[in-house]
């Protein structure tokens, strides 16, 4: 099984809501990754957790904040985000021992009104 | 500064010809390379990679090949197939130490596959 699953696959919200993104892989993979991807550019990388530690933060606003609950699933916690923050969010995972691949899930698409 | 660049932003190949998309990096210390296609609205999909001790790699209708001194690297696919229409990303990361897997990547290449 090599699949990440995100919910929900889209999501529409206000400036002053706050809301979350889910993401669950059973792979047994201890790094987990959450990705913001624009239209028409690679993903972005925003944070690695690595053994449910949060081990790089790309300077992100404080507005997005993760959460690895086990080492099955991340979160991704929305708090007054601003329109110019809607896009593909993508959560990534990657197993160890010289299992360099990461693997994708499909995304939310989000839009921030 | 771009440290991977996919410098095509498109191809346009016929069917059953090879497609050849192309990759250059700046940064010496990576020392693994994938490819990943990805459809419009969905997640990229993992394709092939390879390391750099190898020059090549293969894995069906796709090869990678490695050109270490000229910091290049190749998708072919053979044959091609309208299905494989979608935007390709080279990715590049350097193993162990803090860097946790970090991808970096290309800016893509749209690849069209005409019937």
């Amino acid at each position: 099984d090599t699949e990440v699953t995100q919910t929900p696959k889209h999501l529409v919200m206000g400036m002053t809501n706050k809301k979350s993104l889910k993401c669950e892989q059973h792979m047994g993979h201890r790094a987990m990754y959450w990705y913001k991807q624009k239209a028409k550019k690679p993903p972005e990388l925003m944070f690695v957790y690595s053994y449910e530690k949060l081990s790089i933060n790309e300077s992100v606003p404080s507005r997005f904040s993760p959460e690895c609950p086990n080492s099955s699933l991340l979160n991704l916690h929305l708090h007054a985000l601003q329109p110019e923050d809607s896009a593909l969010y993508l959560c990534a995972s990657k197993g160890s021992g010289g299992y360099n691949e990461q693997f994708f899930g499909p995304g939310t698409r989000l839009t921030v009104l | 500064d771009q440290q991977v660049k996919q410098n095509s932003p498109s191809l346009s190949v016929q069917e059953g010809r090879i497609s050849i998309l192309n990759c250059d990096y700046t940064n010496s210390m990576f020392d693994y390379f994938l490819w990943y296609k990805k459809y419009p609205a969905e997640g990229p999909t993992f394709l092939i990679s390879i390391s750099s001790i190898k020059d090549k790699n293969e894995d069906g209708r796709f090869t990678v090949f490695l050109n270490k001194s000229a910091k290049h690297l190749s998708l072919h696919i053979v044959p091609s197939q309208p299905g494989d229409s979608a935007v390709y990303f080279c990715a590049a990361f350097i193993a162990g130490g803090t860097s946790y897997g970090k991808l970096t990547f290309g800016q893509g290449t749209i690849l069209t596959v005409h019937p």
